[in-house]
């Protein structure tokens, strides 16, 4: 069974730039997270889908994180504009309707300079 | 507000000897606790599990206990690897099925 898929793997931009990120989840997985993973803390949850509608989005920063989930598989995740701060490692994962867990894929290191 | 707290950002164990991380929580509503295990440059990968209303579970050489009283649960290696180095993640799930994490601790299995 393929994994969830990311893409790109590593991207540097300069700040007040704009940036978007990828992700394939795990075929039949109705629930995609996408998370924040700042140097030295845990990943943070930016914003979860059910399908194509989202389930929670409250510590997605609207003013410049974007996210969406066409079709309900796909989803791209936007930054706009980018500032320092944004630097993280962000992760896709997901889950199907009886896993306990979620699988995550391997991560954007985006380094904002 | 740290829902979910590892304490130790660190800990150096003897190969053969028991590891154990540690992880509280300060919400009464979790339903389950999960442990993820991550590699340099590599997403989180699942490694073990438990309800809220067990109190351990066991995997092969991998055994979490829940303290529901006290809010804690512990992580035990037993025996410790080399290969288990790496940072050890303690997460908990809500109702809606989001995933909580803690900020990590850095196992190190010396040989």
């Amino acid at each position: 069974e393929a994994g969830v898929a990311q893409s790109p793997r590593y991207k540097i931009i300069e700040k007040r730039q704009s940036v978007a990120f990828w992700c394939n989840p795990i075929s039949g997985h109705a629930t995609l997270y996408w998370y924040q993973q700042i140097l030295g803390q845990g990943p943070k949850l930016l914003i979860q889908f059910q399908n194509n509608g989202v389930v929670d989005d409250s510590q997605l920063p609207k003013d410049r994180f974007s996210a969406e989930r066409l079709k309900g598989v796909d989803s791209t995740l936007k930054i706009q504009p980018a500032k320092l701060e944004d630097s993280a490692v962000y992760l896709c994962a997901s889950s199907g309707q009886e896993s306990t867990e979620a699988f995550f894929g391997q991560g954007t290191r985006l380094t904002v300079v | 507000d740290q829902q979910v707290k590892q304490n130790s950002p660190s800990l150096s164990v003897q190969e053969g000897r028991i590891s154990i991380l540690n992880c509280d929580y300060t919400n009464s509503m979790f339903d389950y606790f999960l442990w993820y295990k991550k590699y340099p440059a590599e997403g989180p990968t699942f490694l073990i599990s438990i309800s809220s209303i067990k109190d351990k579970n066991e995997d092969g050489r991998f055994t979490v206990f829940l303290n529901k009283s006290a809010k804690h649960l512990s992580l035990h290696i037993v025996p410790s690897q080399p290969g288990d180095s790496a940072v050890y993640f303690c997460a908990a799930r809500r109702t809606a099925r989001q995933l909580t994490f803690g900020s990590g601790t850095q196992l190190t299995v010396l040989p």
